[in-house]
């Protein structure tokens, strides 16, 4: 399989302790999102790399959160000093370098689910 | 936040009906996009339309954009139980990051 890869794909965590999820995009993309979900609600972007350059970040990526994609290829997402508020599904996608002959779409993995206790 | 809307927040319908669900977004596009979710695939691109276009076609799937009324619709033809699912539409707005709404949750029957 050559889709997104993401693992774990769940966590439980006390609060206060902190987690890093790791998410390996399709070879190809230059690009890597990290996006949350919270039930029933739609994903929320979070933050984007075009190759190992961390280009947006949301205000939903308190300081509590880092994202990294040092080599340009897999990226880790961490959390410090986790809260229950934390508890989401946390989404990783790729996309490929523009132009990409009107592609835009991008290409979701199957997440990390994150409970925090 | 969430730039789009969709409505309804879910249907419910026999196979072989078709669905049309919408979805309303608050700034200039540049394009909008379809994404389905379900528990076993997670979230799959199903359909992209550019600001510049009317309608789109694929498969089963018709997708109308005005950006007059900042609104667009996703009819899916002679639906199967397959289609459970929910569906999100997501904007892009200058940056290729994806702005998502709250979801159509759809069902299916056979």
């Amino acid at each position: 399989d050559t889709g997104v890869s993401q693992d774990p794909r769940h966590k439980i965590t006390k609060r206060g302790q902190n987690v890093t999820f790791r998410c390996d995009p399709i070879s190809e993309h230059n690009r890597l999102y990290w996006y949350r979900q919270t039930l029933g609600q739609g994903p929320e972007f979070l933050t984007y790399f075009q190759n190992e350059a961390q280009l947006e970040k949301s205000r939903l990526l308190s300081d509590r959160f880092s994202a990294e994609r040092p080599k340009g290829s897999f990226s880790t997402l961490e959390i410090q000093r986790t809260e229950q508020g934390d508890s989401a599904m946390y989404l990783c996608a790729s996309s490929p370098p523009p132009p990409s002959g009107g592609r835009d779409e991008q290409y979701f993995g199957p997440g990390t689910r994150l409970t925090v206790t | 936040s969430q730039q789009g809307e969709e409505d309804p927040q879910a249907l419910s319908i026999q196979e072989g009906e078709n669905a049309t669900m919408n979805c309303s977004y608050k700034t200039s596009i540049n394009n909008l996009q379809w994404y389905r979710q379900n528990s076993g695939r997670g979230l799959v691109h199903l359909i992209l339309i550019r600001s510049n276009e009317r309608e789109k076609h694929s498969g089963r799937l018709r997708v109308t954009l005005d950006t007059s009324k900042k609104s667009s619709s996703l009819l899916i033809t002679a639906s199967r139980a397959a289609d459970t699912a929910s569906y999100f539409c997501a904007t892009a707005v200058g940056t290729p990051k994806l702005i998502f709404g709250t979801g159509t949750r759809l069902q299916v029957f056979p």
